[in-house]
């Protein structure tokens, strides 16, 4: 089955404690993205990656990295993670030669005290 | 300055009637259109998409007519049934002009079917 996975889809962690969230496709899409919803904003993007070893700023990149080593993964990292990051994120994928439609991990939400 | 604006939060409307729902933009390099629908714990799917070369597409009871001069698009549900209730995003992208596969989302509505 053709799928976008996230991992965790739950975390309540504090403030300033390391921790990443993975993001896999089997669809072997060379385009990766991480989105976060908040409430009245919508989805704004966070970073994305055309293929691999090629990543770049969105609209709302501080306070993360990404990195793309393989082209099914492409994990988000939170160093130093604030209550501001307090957010649910998603992680999406589309071929760049595709029609550009999107496909959508499940989310994880994301709770920092 | 938000590009893609979805400027109604909320819609309800009786189940067997029309739903309506609009999104206007304001970047002239968009190309592309696209609408998302989301179900609470879910993430995003794709529901439709239209061409700024076209000013409609349909997809069983799912239409999506665009006006470029006006640079506003909308969706068109019939007939709404309860199981379309969800958040409805609209996203635009420049899919044309040499830009990459980013979309840009608007807030969302959430379209409240009522049986």
């Amino acid at each position: 089955e053709a799928q976008v996975t996230q991992n965790p889809r739950y975390l309540i962690t504090v403030t300033g404690k390391k921790l990443t969230v993975t993001c896999s496709q089997n669809m072997n899409h060379e385009y990766m993205s991480w989105y976060r919803q908040d409430p009245g904003l919508g989805l704004r993007q966070i970073y994305y990656s055309m293929n691999v070893e090629v990543t770049d700023k969105g609209d709302v990149p501080e306070g993360y990295k990404v990195s793309r080593k393989e082209k099914r993964n492409f994990p988000l990292i939170l160093e130093s993670p604030s209550p501001n990051q307090t957010s649910l994120y998603f992680c999406a994928s589309t071929r760049t030669s595709g029609t550009g439609e999107q496909f959508f991990g499940p989310g994880t939400r994301l709770t920092v005290l | 300055d938000q590009q893609v604006k979805q400027n109604s939060p909320s819609l309800s409307v009786q189940e067997g009637r029309i739903s309506i729902l609009n999104c206007d933009y304001t970047n002239s390099m968009f190309d592309y259109f696209l609408w998302y629908k989301k179900y609470p714990a879910e993430g995003p799917t794709f529901l439709i998409s239209i061409s700024s070369i076209k000013d409609k597409n349909e997809d069983g009871r799912f239409t999506v007519f665009l006006n470029k001069s006006a640079k506003h698009l909308s969706l068109h549900i019939v007939p709404s049934q309860p199981g379309d209730s969800a958040v409805y995003f609209c996203a635009a992208s420049a899919r044309y002009t040499g830009a990459n596969s980013k979309l840009t989302f608007g807030k969302g509505i959430t379209l409240s079917v009522r049986p």
